[in-house]
This record gives C-alpha cells, sequence and structure tokens, in this order.
C-alpha cells in the first residue's frame, strides 16, 4: 500500500490569490491523480498528473486555473490560481499502484480550502 | 468525465441484514471497477475492486460485476452500524466516481 500525505491540510485564502497544495506519496505509484469534492458531492476529477509532462485536464478544468505539476514518481502539485469563492472545496491527492492488471488506489487525506 | 451512476440514497437497513448498492457506468469498454467506503469528514477508503464478470467476495463484502448490462454492485451482509457511510462506486483506469450512496445501518 501506499501513504500519501498534503499539504497544507487546510486553507482560508481571499479571492484573487493562489494556491498550492502538495502531495507526496512514500513510495513509487503508477499515476496520481487530483480530485474535488465539494461538500455532500462526490469526487470530481481534475486531471491526471503526468511526470515529466503537463497534466490531463478533464473536461471543464484548464492549465491556466489549475496548473499541476509532477517531477518525480512521488511528487506533485496542484495550484488553485485566480481564486474566488466557487473554488471553496475539498482536494484530493491520490496515487495508484499496482502490477499485471491489478491496481489499487490510495487517497491522501485532503485539503481542505474555504475562499473568501 | 465518463458517467458513473449511483442511487443517491439515503439507504436505510437494520443490523444484521444485507444491504445492496448498485452503480451504473456508461462506457462499455471500462475494464475495472472499484467500491470505496468514505466516512463523513474523511478520504475515501478502497473497499475491493473487480475485473471479471461475475461475483468476487471478501468478507461480508461482495462485489458483482455485469459487464453486459454495465452495473457493478455492492453488497454487504449481516450490516453493523460502523458499515454506516458513503459508498462510491469508481469506473476505469481514470477512476471516475459515482455520485455516491449513502448508507445508515440503524441498531
Amino acid at each position: 500500500s501506499a501513504v500519501i500525505s498534503q499539504k497544507p491540510s487546510r486553507d482560508i485564502c481571499q479571492r484573487g490569490t493562489s494556491l498550492t497544495i502538495q502531495c507526496q506519496v512514500d513510495s513509487q505509484v503508477t499515476m496520481m491523480f487530483w480530485y474535488r469534492q465539494q461538500p455532500g458531492q462526490s469526487l470530481t476529477l481534475i486531471a491526471t498528473a503526468n511526470q515529466g509532462s503537463e497534466a490531463t485536464y478533464e473536461s471543464g478544468f484548464v492549465i491556466d486555473k489549475f496548473p499541476i505539476s509532477r517531477p518525480n514518481l512521488t511528487f506533485s502539485t496542484l495550484t488553485v490560481s485566480n481564486m474566488s469563492p466557487e473554488d471553496s472545496s475539498i482536494y484530493l491527492c491520490s496515487g495508484v499502484a499496482g502490477a499485471s492488471g491489478v491496481y489499487e488506489q490510495y487517497f491522501g487525506p485532503g485539503t481542505r480550502l474555504t475562499v473568501t | 468525465q465518463k458517467e458513473v451512476e449511483q442511487n443517491s440514497g439515503p439507504l436505510s437497513v437494520p443490523e444484521g441484514a444485507i444491504a445492496s448498492l448498485n452503480c451504473t457506468y456508461s462506457d462499455r469498454g471500462s475494464q475495472s471497477f472499484f467500491w470505496y467506503r468514505q466516512y463523513s469528514g474523511k478520504s475515501p477508503e478502497l473497499i475491493m475492486f473487480i475485473y471479471s464478470n461475475g461475483d468476487k467476495e471478501d468478507g461480508r463484502f461482495t462485489a458483482q460485476l455485469n459487464k453486459a448490462s454495465q452495473y457493478v454492485s455492492l453488497l454487504i451482509r449481516d450490516s453493523q452500524p460502523s458499515d454506516s457511510a458513503t459508498y462510491l462506486c469508481a469506473v476505469g483506469n481514470q477512476f471516475y466516481f459515482g455520485t455516491g450512496t449513502s448508507l445508515t445501518v440503524i441498531p
């Protein structure tokens, strides 16, 4: 299994500013993902963080708003740029490990973001 | 996002009963299916994954997959109050999540 940590665990930010969330995995993972979860809602995939190249974004999410880096197999960052109150949410990082077609996904504890 | 649908619930069952959770998906090419449990204020945790048609059992949990009908289900036998949580279905290599089903097990 993989243990994933995220920093910060929570933050309160002013609108118009940016916040970078860090995600660290204790072992190498095949894939890393970033999700957003609104209160009482399910997880919405933002993007797949690709090592050493641009992230793959889902419909409705763009690089200018959510730039993502993944310099190696165990670390990724997500920046929420030019924030507005609508960006208030929990942001979750996940890592996928496995082999021979059997994969398991592990989640970080999440970052609770409030934009005022 | 690929469409993954679940009954939002809430679903209530008495302690000791069988809880049945269902999930349908739109991408016929999906090969991997996962069930997660999420307690309030916590991150999702993996319960089971299933790749092949049929049933897969793990303790009190049974996952059932029918690719032809594009649905996957989770049965929880001998439900316990500690099973009360939101259950999320995820589909595919990008792990697209369903809307989640809230389960309450009544003592």
